[in-house]
Parts: structure tokens; C-alpha cells; sequence
């Protein structure tokens, strides 16, 4: 079964901070996907990436920006951060596309004061 | 509209009874993956199919491609199954994309 990290688990930051959501994975996938969870929605694509130095635009991208340095780590970044950027957010990996299945990180919860 | 419905949204039961969850699909879904997200937070992998059945314990998953929908049985509740169920559908619509459904919360009770 494969494993994802996320790191920080927690983070309080104000508006108009920089924030850095980290995830590696270690079981060799090469596709990688944020997520953000709010109350009344299951979970929404941010960004992809199915390598190193690749990235792809979701459905909710605006605000975010996202580098993919290795085959195993995966940043988000927020970078003048808002209180609609409140959230619960996952990072996954999957051996291959959408069809494989994903496996999900314990998420990091942000809060945006 | 939702292109993945899930229902009911929210369903209350007694330990020991049985229970049945559903995904309505208006997407031309090829997978289906089936979380339990705990109190937590954390999203369990309990079922990814193709079309077919699976089974895992007490719990039983259909997916039927050309009907799209996936139903998950869940068999003599226990407490632990407590949490919130959440269904997704991989489809290719100009991308590829796992769409969510927005989720069954389920309580499982003494």
C-alpha cells in the first residue's frame, strides 16, 4: 500500500501569509494530486502532476501554486493566503492516471485568520 | 448539477443492522473508488472497482458502468464504521478526472 506523507499536519497562518503544504510519497507513483476539502463539498482538484518538474491546473486553482521538485515530493504553496483558503487539504498519489486508484495523505488542516 | 450524487446524505443505525449507500453517476464513470473518512479526517481506501462486485469483510461494493451507479453494503454495522462515506467516479470529459460525491455521513449507534 503506498505512503503519503503531509507535513505540517496543522497550520495558523494570517491573511496575506506565505504557506507551504508539503507531501512525499514513497512508493514509486508517478502521479500526484492536491486536494482541498470544505463542509458541503467532497474533495476538490487544485493541482496535478505526473512527475517530477510537471505540473497541471484542477478545477479550483486560483490562489495556489504547486511544484512538483522530485518523483516523491509535491509542495503547495499559498502565497498571499485568505481566509476562503480555510480548508482541510489532501495530497494523493497514484501509479498512473485517474483510472488508478489513489491513495490519500492524513491531510493538513489551515487555518487563514 | 452533481455529477456524482451520493444518498442518502446522512443515515443513523443500530449496531448490528444493515445498510446499503449509493452513487448516481452523470458522468461516463470507469472506476469507481469507495473512502471512509474517519472523526479524524483521515480517507481509508475501502473499495476501488471496475465493473463487478468486491467484497472485504463486512462490507460489499457493485459498480455498473452502464446503469452508472456503485452502491456499498455495509453488514451488521459496528460502532467503528462511524464516519463520513465518499464515492468517486473516474471519467475522461476533455481530461481525465476522480470526481467526488459530496459524501454519506454515517452513525453507527448502541
Amino acid at each position: 500500500e503506498a505512503a503519503v506523507t503531509q507535513s505540517p499536519r496543522n497550520k495558523v497562518t494570517v491573511t496575506g501569509g506565505n504557506v507551504t503544504l508539503s507531501c512525499r510519497q514513497t512508493n514509486s507513483h508517478n502521479y500526484m494530486y492536491w486536494y482541498r476539502q470544505d463542509t458541503g463539498h467532497g474533495l476538490r482538484l487544485i493541482h496535478y502532476s505526473y512527475g517530477a518538474g510537471n505540473l497541471q491546473i484542477g478545477d479550483v486553482p486560483d490562489g495556489y501554486k504547486a511544484t512538483r521538485t522530485t518523483q516523491e515530493d509535491f509542495f503547495l504553496l499559498l502565497e498571499l493566503a485568505s481566509p476562503s483558503q480555510t480548508s482541510l487539504y489532501f495530497c494523493a498519489s497514484s501509479h498512473r492516471d485517474w483510472g488508478y486508484e489513489q491513495y490519500f495523505g492524513p491531510g493538513t488542516r489551515l487555518t487563514v485568520l | 448539477g452533481d455529477k456524482v450524487k451520493q444518498s442518502p446524505s446522512a443515515l443513523s443505525l443500530q449496531e448490528g443492522t444493515n445498510s446499503a449507500l449509493r452513487c448516481n453517476f452523470s458522468i461516463a464513470a470507469t472506476t469507481v473508488q469507495w473512502f471512509l473518512q474517519n472523526p479524524r479526517g483521515s480517507l481509508i481506501n475501502l473499495f476501488y472497482l471496475v465493473p463487478g462486485t468486491k467484497e472485504n469483510g463486512r462490507l460489499k461494493s457493485a459498480f455498473d458502468s452502464k446503469e452508472s451507479y456503485s452502491t456499498l453494503h455495509i453488514r451488521d454495522a459496528q460502532l467503528e464504521d462511524s464516519g463520513t462515506y465518499f464515492c468517486a467516479g473516474s471519467a475522461s470529459s476533455g481530461s481525465w478526472q476522480l470526481i467526488f460525491g459530496s459524501g454519506t455521513q454515517l452513525t453507527v449507534m448502541p
